[in-house]
C-alpha cells in the first residue's frame, strides 16, 4: 500500500515571497505519478503540478516547481512569487501507473493549508 | 458540460436516513470517480468506473454505500442507513482515458451532514 505524508499542517508566507511544501511517500511501485492539488474554500480540487516517476527533470508550471528526490521519495513544491490568491489548502498525491489502469486511483496527503500574507 | 457537476451541494439528514448524491462528468469522459474528504483530511478513494462498469470498489467502507453509473455517463452515490461519522464532502472525478489523456478533473463535491 502506498503513504503519503505531509508533516506541515500550516504555513504562511509573505506576498512575493517563496514558500515550499513538504511531501514524502512511500511505495513499492517503480512507475507512478505525483500531484499537487490546490483546494480553495470552493472546495474544488485544482490540479497545480504533476511529475512521472521516470522523468529526472523536475516539473515546472510557471510560478510553481517541484524538487522530486526518486531515492528520498520526497517531492516538495516551491512556490515562487506567492499571490494572495495562492492561499488554499495544498494536497500531495500518488498514483501507481499500472499500466493506465489505476490512474486517477489517488492517495492523499493529510495537507498543509498555506496563507498568504498582503 | 463544462466542468464536473455534483448535486446536491449541500445536504443535511438525519441518523438512519437513505441519501443519493449525484455526479454529472464532463461529456466524453469515461472514467468516473468518488472521493470521500473528512474534515481536516485528504480525499479517501471510494470507487471508479470505466464506462458502466465498476473498475474498483476497494475504497468503499461497508455495504451501507453503493454506487451505479448505469449509462456511462451519470453516476449516482447511494448510502443507506447514514450514520454520523459518514459526515464528510463527496468529491467527484472524471477524466478521458484516450491516448495522452492524464488529467482528473474534479467537482466541487456534496457536502453530507448527518445529524
Amino acid at each position: 500500500a502506498q503513504t503519503v505524508t505531509q508533516s506541515q499542517p500550516e504555513m504562511s508566507v509573505q506576498e512575493a515571497e517563496t514558500v515550499t511544501l513538504s511531501c514524502t511517500y512511500d511505495t513499492s511501485e517503480n512507475n507512478y505519478y505525483l500531484f499537487w492539488y490546490k483546494q480553495p474554500p470552493s472546495r474544488q480540487m485544482i490540479l497545480v503540478i504533476r511529475q512521472e516517476a521516470y522523468k529526472q527533470q523536475n516539473a515546472t508550471e510557471n510560478r510553481f516547481s517541484v524538487n522530486f528526490q526518486k531515492a528520498a521519495k520526497s517531492f516538495s513544491l516551491k512556490i515562487s512569487d506567492s499571490q494572495l490568491g495562492d492561499t488554499a489548502m495544498y494536497f500531495c498525491a500518488f498514483t501507481a501507473n499500472a499500466g493506465g489502469t489505476s490512474y486517477g486511483k489517488l492517495t492523499f496527503g493529510q495537507g498543509t493549508i498555506l496563507t498568504v500574507h498582503p | 458540460g463544462a466542468g464536473v457537476s455534483q448535486t446536491p451541494s449541500n445536504k443535511v439528514t438525519e441518523k438512519g436516513k437513505y441519501v443519493e448524491l449525484r455526479c454529472d462528468p464532463i461529456s466524453g469522459h469515461t472514467a468516473l470517480y468518488w472521493y470521500r474528504q473528512s474534515l481536516g483530511q485528504g480525499p479517501e478513494f471510494l470507487i471508479y468506473f470505466q464506462g458502466t462498469g465498476a473498475a474498483d470498489d476497494s475504497g468503499l467502507p461497508n455495504d451501507r454505500f453503493f454506487a451505479v453509473r448505469p449509462e456511462g455517463s451519470v453516476s449516482t452515490l447511494k448510502i443507506q442507513r447514514t450514520e454520523r461519522g459518514d459526515s464528510a464532502v463527496y468529491l467527484c472525478a472524471s477524466r478521458f482515458t484516450g491516448a495522452g489523456a492524464n488529467v482528473l478533473t474534479f467537482g466541487a463535491g456534496s457536502r453530507l451532514t448527518v445529524l
